[in-house]
Formats: C-alpha cells, sequence, structure tokens
C-alpha cells in the first residue's frame, strides 16, 4: 500500500547539537508537510513543500523536498529544549489525503 | 489562526457503551474534516474523511459501522464509536481543512478514550 516512511524513529542529541529526520514515500507526493507533536499534545502544522527539490527554512529549521517528490527531510540547527517533541511528516497523496509517516521522537540533553 | 476544538477531551466508558465525540472549527468553516486514531508512542492513522453534506470515506479496515461519522455542518462532524471495547481505547484527533485556506491542516486537541 501507499506509504510514507520516517527515520530514524528517535533520536537523542545534546542541546546545540543539529537534528535530521527524513522521509520517503514509495510513490510521488502532491506536497508533503511538517508537524512537531509536544508530548502530551496535538499536532501543529509547521509547513508545506510543493515543489520538486524546494528548500524552505524557519528560523533554525530547514526543510527540502527531493526532486522526484518521493522524500523529504527536516534539519534543525543547534538544538534547543524547546525543540523536544515527535516530529511527523506527511505526503499528500492525490486531492486530500494524508500519509503521516511514523514520527521522529527527539529528546535533548540540556 | 484557525482553532478546531474536540469535546470531551477525555471519556471513561464501560465495554459495550457507545461514545460520541465532537469536532468543531471555531472560527473557519471546513468542508473537510479528518479523523484519526493514534497509540502510544505511534503515528496518526487515518480513519475517515468526513465531507459536509455526504458520506465519509473510510480508509481500508476501519469498519464504518462501527465508527459512525456525521459531518452535518461546516463547522461540525462528529464520530460516534458503538459498542466500545477496550481495543478500541485510544487517542482521537480530528482535523480540519480552511474552506478558504491552502493545504493546512488543523488539528484539535485530541480525546483519549478508555473503555474499560
Amino acid at each position: 500500500g501507499q506509504q510514507v516512511m520516517q527515520i530514524p524513529q528517535y533520536q537523542h542529541v545534546q542541546e546545540g547539537e543539529d537534528f535530521t529526520t527524513y522521509c520517503n514515500s514509495s510513490t510521488t507526493l502532491s506536497n508533503i508537510q511538517w508537524y512537531k507533536q509536544r508530548p502530551g499534545g496535538h499536532p501543529v502544522f509547521l509547513i508545506q513543500l510543493v515543489k520538486s527539490g524546494e528548500v524552505k527554512k524557519q528560523k533554525r529549521l530547514t526543510f527540502q523536498f527531493g526532486e522526484a517528490k518521493k522524500n523529504s527531510s527536516l534539519h534543525i540547527t543547534a538544538t534547543q529544549t524547546t525543540d523536544v517533541g515527535t516530529y511527523f511528516c506527511a505526503g499528500r497523496l492525490g486531492a486530500q489525503k494524508l500519509v503521516f509517516g511514523q514520527g521522529t521522537r527527539l529528546t535533548i540533553n540540556p | 489562526g484557525a482553532v478546531v476544538s474536540q469535546h470531551p477531551s477525555w471519556v471513561i466508558c464501560k465495554s459495550g457503551t457507545s461514545v460520541k465525540i465532537e469536532c468543531r472549527s471555531l472560527d473557519f468553516q471546513a468542508t473537510t474534516m479528518f479523523w484519526y486514531r493514534q497509540f502510544p508512542k505511534q503515528s496518526l492513522m487515518l480513519m475517515a474523511t468526513s465531507n459536509e453534506g455526504s458520506k465519509a470515506t473510510y480508509e481500508q479496515g476501519v469498519e464504518k459501522d462501527k465508527f459512525l461519522i456525521n459531518h452535518a455542518s461546516l463547522t461540525l462532524s462528529t464520530l460516534t464509536v458503538t459498542s466500545a471495547h477496550p481495543e478500541d481505547s485510544s487517542f482521537y484527533i480530528c482535523s480540519a481543512r480552511d474552506l478558504a485556506g491552502e493545504w493546512e491542516q488543523y488539528f484539535g486537541p485530541g480525546t483519549r478514550l478508555t473503555v474499560t
């Protein structure tokens, strides 16, 4: 079936270190979205990538969409304790349906 | 920003009973709402897509007679878990797309269901 794979499942870093999570789809995506879910909270929309090869930045966060629109990455530079949470990618297949990756849980040692 | 509310935030019910969960878009209209289930430390699994005024579209493996979805207005969708069993215990999250907005979905705070 249609799947969106995300790695790694867990990542523990020291505060100040960088962090990257990767997302891969078995099929070409219309677009891809990234969400952050804090412990006990609900997913919060971060960004959407639509164009092949697109790169977007939000302060310390850099999002990339692959040329083939099948993979994406989120990179956080110099992590802070406020970055703790689970980051999900969600690929859009067709007009409406979002398929979520398994998520990457980020924990940070202050 | 767009706000989606869910009620109740948590519920405990006995096996065999039914539970209704409400999802409301508070400051925007949503022709489409989505219902997800999330087990502890796992990803969100789409259960169904709810379209205002029409029948919901269920994902493969989701029993439509067990998880009844009604989307009666542009701001309200309900999910009823019928004849709940302990294995239905989960975190149920709805999301809504703004009719006038872009592609992002706004998520509700979720409803924690525990079936005893």
